[in-house]
Parts: C-alpha cells; structure tokens; sequence
C-alpha cells in the first residue's frame, strides 16, 4: 500500500469549533486532493494542491480551506464546522496530473454534532 | 445533469456469473477514464484504466466508447471477493483531478 496516512480517523466535533485534518504521504507525490465522500452524493473533490504552496479549489469547496507547507503534508481545515459538514474525508496523492495512479488514504470519520 | 452518471444497482449475481457495469459521463472533453473498487468503510482502490481499445486484466475487462461517451467493466466468473461497489471515474475540465460516480452495487452470493 501506498505511504499515505490521516488523522484523526475518527472525530467527533460541534458545530462553530474549528477543525483541521491532516494527510501525511511518504511517497513524494507532487499532486494531494481532498474528497468527502456523503451517501447520495459519490466522492466530491474540496481542494488539491499540485505543489507546495500551491493549492486550488474544488468542487466544493465553500467552507473550507487548505494548506501545503511541505511536500508531504496536507492539511484541511474547517473554519467553523457545520452539521452539513459531516462526512468521510479522503486525501489523495499522484504523481500525475489526472490522478492516473492515484492512491487514497484511509479516511477520517467527522461528525458536527 | 450529474458528470458521471452510473446504475446504482444492487447486482446480485452467484458465484461464477459474469456481470457488466456501464456508466456514462457528460464532458466529451475527458482524456482518462477509471474503475475504482471501494469496499464497505474502506477508500477507493484503482482497479484498471480504461483505453479506447478496450482493455483487459484478468477476468475483468474494460471499454470505452467516446462517441457515446460510454465506460464499461465487465467481470467474469465472479468470486465472492468481488462483492464491493464499483466507482466509474472520469477526468474533469481542468485534468487536475477526478469526477467520481456515485457506484454500483454488487453482492456475489454464494
């Protein structure tokens, strides 16, 4: 498997707290995503970074914000949480533009209570 | 209109049957195009490309079609194993990253 990590797995929150979410990779991939992934819904991509400190918005991205001070290290932020919120955070990481061997990590469990 | 749009199923199928997923997508411009595997509270794994000449790996082969803008994954002899939900993914305008299905369904009994 892919060296990618997250943390926390598991959160729980309330609304109006501030919350960050790391994704850790070992593999020096140049391109990192960030994708909730809710029923209904499918996996939609908030952010990606296609370098350090470079960093773009995604499909939804309201809400959020992102940060990629060093290659192996991506973090999500959520200002003021939110019930809606509440989903599964996957990271992603690729080497190529496009995601074409694209790894994700684990995911991180966040419910805003 | 949904970016990729595909049947969410659920599949039954026994052990041995062959099953086909399709999936449509909306952007003619795409360029790359995927079947991801996601098992239950797990992340998406890639499981193969798709080319225009179709493509294959083992019991599962892939095609596309880009004047009907279609993707399919046929599986063969289906294992138990196989039981996950299957996610079409398609690239998006800017090449960056990925449209993702919402996933079909499928349960192998045995």
């Amino acid at each position: 498997d892919a060296g990618i990590t997250q943390s926390p797995r598991h959160k729980v929150t309330e609304t109006g707290t501030p919350v960050t979410l790391r994704c850790h990779q070992t593999e020096n991939h140049r391109y990192m995503y960030w994708y909730r992934q809710d029923p209904g819904h499918g996996l939609r991509l908030i952010h990606y970074s296609y370098g350090v400190k470079d960093t773009d918005k995604g499909e939804v991205s309201d809400g959020y914000s992102v940060s990629r001070s060093k290659t192996e290290d991506f973090l999500l932020t959520l200002e003021s949480a939110t019930s809606s919120q509440t989903s599964v955070y996957f990271c992603a990481i690729s080497e190529s533009r496009g995601q074409t061997t694209g790894y994700f990590g684990p995911g991180t469990r966040l419910t805003v209570t | 209109r949904k970016e990729v749009e595909q049947d969410p199923g659920p599949f039954n199928v026994p052990e041995g049957a062959t099953v086909a997923f399709n999936c449509t997508y909306s952007n003619s411009a795409s360029q790359s195009f995927f079947w991801y595997r996601q098992d239950c509270r797990k992340e998406p794994k890639l499981l193969m490309s798709v080319y225009s000449s179709g493509n294959e790996d083992g019991r599962f082969t892939a095609q596309l079609n880009r004047a009907s803008q279609y993707i399919s994954l046929l599986i063969r002899d289906s294992k138990l194993s196989d039981s996950a939900t299957y996610l079409c993914v398609v690239t998006g305008d800017s090449g960056y990253a990925l449209n993702f299905g919402k996933g079909t369904s499928l349960l192998v009994t045995p």
